[in-house]
């Protein structure tokens, strides 16, 4: 089993449906969890970032922990062709960057 | 204000060549770290450098390589290239790390096919 799993995907939705993207994982000293949005052909960028457990808005941005189950979601409201993309979370048990695991990636379509 | 570059964006190597890779980041940063994303594995950390001195290293063997400039550019090198080195070497660079909550710029990465 992989520390961190997520859909692979292709997932693909209507423009202005609620998109719900979802990884799972096994290390429950994991504190950190980071999620990254990547183009095509691009590097990834940082979207959302949060501590422990609870929810983080950020525009039409949600992320939210759920630790006892060791599940993490992203939510997109309103979603908009711009949002196609491969999403990647990652999560750390502490700060530093080289004990970080990165999901594979959930490929997302927004289809106008 | 230019994004991190990273040259070459394609290249072709046969098994059991060597490469480097070269990574320019955003003026000012000094920490630039590299990580390889391939389908199967995901995207994983080789290591990072800051201000020339390497301060973290992934769990990739010794093939792999890299330092850093004065002027902070990076390089990376991979030494006798295998057939699962083919992947995308990504180059991001941040002020003071890529440690959790730092936001930390990537390049457009290098694509490198090994054949």
């Amino acid at each position: 089993q992989k520390e961190v799993e997520q859909d692979p995907g292709p997932l693909s939705v209507p423009e202005g449906a609620i998109v719900s993207l979802n990884c799972t994982y096994s290390n429950s000293a994991f504190q950190y969890f980071m999620w990254y949005r990547q183009y095509s052909r691009k590097g990834p960028e940082l979207l959302m970032y949060t501590y422990s457990s609870g929810n983080k808005e950020d525009g039409r941005f949600t992320a939210q922990v759920d630790k006892s189950s060791k599940y993490i979601s992203l939510f997109i409201r309103d979603s908009q062709p711009s949002d196609s993309a491969t999403y990647l979370c990652a999560m750390s048990v502490g700060t530093s960057y080289d004990k970080v695991i990165f999901g594979p990636g959930t490929s997302l379509s927004v289809i106008p | 204000k230019a994004g991190v570059t990273q040259t070459p964006r394609y290249l072709i190597k046969t098994r059991g060549q060597q490469v480097t890779l070269s990574c320019s980041p955003i003026s000012g940063h000094r920490s630039v770290s590299w990580y390889q994303q391939t389908p199967g594995q995901g995207l994983q950390f080789l290591f990072e450098y800051f201000s020339e001195t390497q301060r973290n290293k992934g769990n990739f063997p010794g093939r792999f390589s890299g330092r850093q400039f004065s002027n902070s550019r990076s390089e990376m090198n991979v030494s006798t290239l295998e057939l699962g080195d083919s992947a995308l070497y990504l180059c991001a660079s941040s002020l003071l790390g890529p440690q959790a909550g730092n936001t930390i710029y990537f390049g457009e990465g290098s694509w490198l096919t090994v054949v």
